[in-house]
């Protein structure tokens, strides 16, 4: 299993609609989970934190299992702004450093 | 609020030449990371420091060194720069190791 594994994209939903996402993990002694959305060109930004069970932040959901080693975003009502590309992110070692995923593109269609 | 800053934004250098990238991380903030994103790539990890020591690396080329100074800013240096440096380097900053990282507007680097 790759260390970092997200659903292919991309993702083509129209406004309003609700959207998940899947990413799976192969280190089993991750503590902490991490959602980044990264528009065109421009740096990734922190969406949600997951340390426990999951986040709920909004419209959006992250919810992780560990005994299957995966996590997922659920963004409801999707908006024409949450176009962008969506990075699960999981420590290597711990809690550090940082690998990401090769993003879930979204794209939400009026 | 005050974010992660690097300079310069854009850089063009020639093949073989060096360069010097810097970062200045969120007022409080210990750690500093490195990471280059390729065209079309996902950002991978290069270095990081804790503390103004390096804390952890992954795929830094040797070609490449980093420091990171008492006022916790950092520099990233690239020497014999080829073709395929061209890509987006982003720092990011964190409270301590481990918690969530913020990041600069990154600087693009284009070898020619």
């Amino acid at each position: 299993r790759k260390e970092v594994e997200q659903d292919p994209g991309p993702f083509n939903v129209p406004e309003g609609a609700t959207v998940a996402f899947n990413c799976t993990y192969s280190n089993s002694a991750s503590q902490s989970f991490f959602w980044y959305r990264q528009d065109c060109r421009k740096e990734p930004k922190l969406l949600m934190s997951v340390y426990s069970s999951g986040n709920e932040d909004g419209r959006f959901t992250a919810q992780l299992n560990r005994a299957s080693q995966y996590i997922s975003l659920l963004i409801r009502d999707s908006k024409l702004s949450d176009s962008a590309t969506y990075l699960c992110v999981v420590p290597r070692f711990g809690n550090t450093p940082l690998v990401f995923g090769k993003g879930t593109r979204l794209s939400v269609i009026a | 609020a005050a974010g992660v800053i690097q300079s310069p934004r854009h850089l063009i250098k020639e093949k073989r030449e060096t360069a010097t990238l810097k970062c200045y991380p969120i007022p409080r903030h210990d750690t500093v990371y490195w990471y280059q994103q390729g065209p079309g790539q996902d950002p991978q990890f290069l270095i990081s420091f804790y503390e103004k020591m390096q804390s952890d690396k992954g795929s830094i080329p040797d070609r490449f060194s980093a420091q990171q100074f008492s006022d916790y800013h950092s520099e990233l240096n690239m020497s014999s720069l080829e073709l395929g440096d061209s890509a987006l380097y982003f720092c990011a900053s964190s409270l301590g190791r481990g918690y969530e990282q913020f990041f600069g507007p990154g600087t693009r680097l284009t070898v020619l």
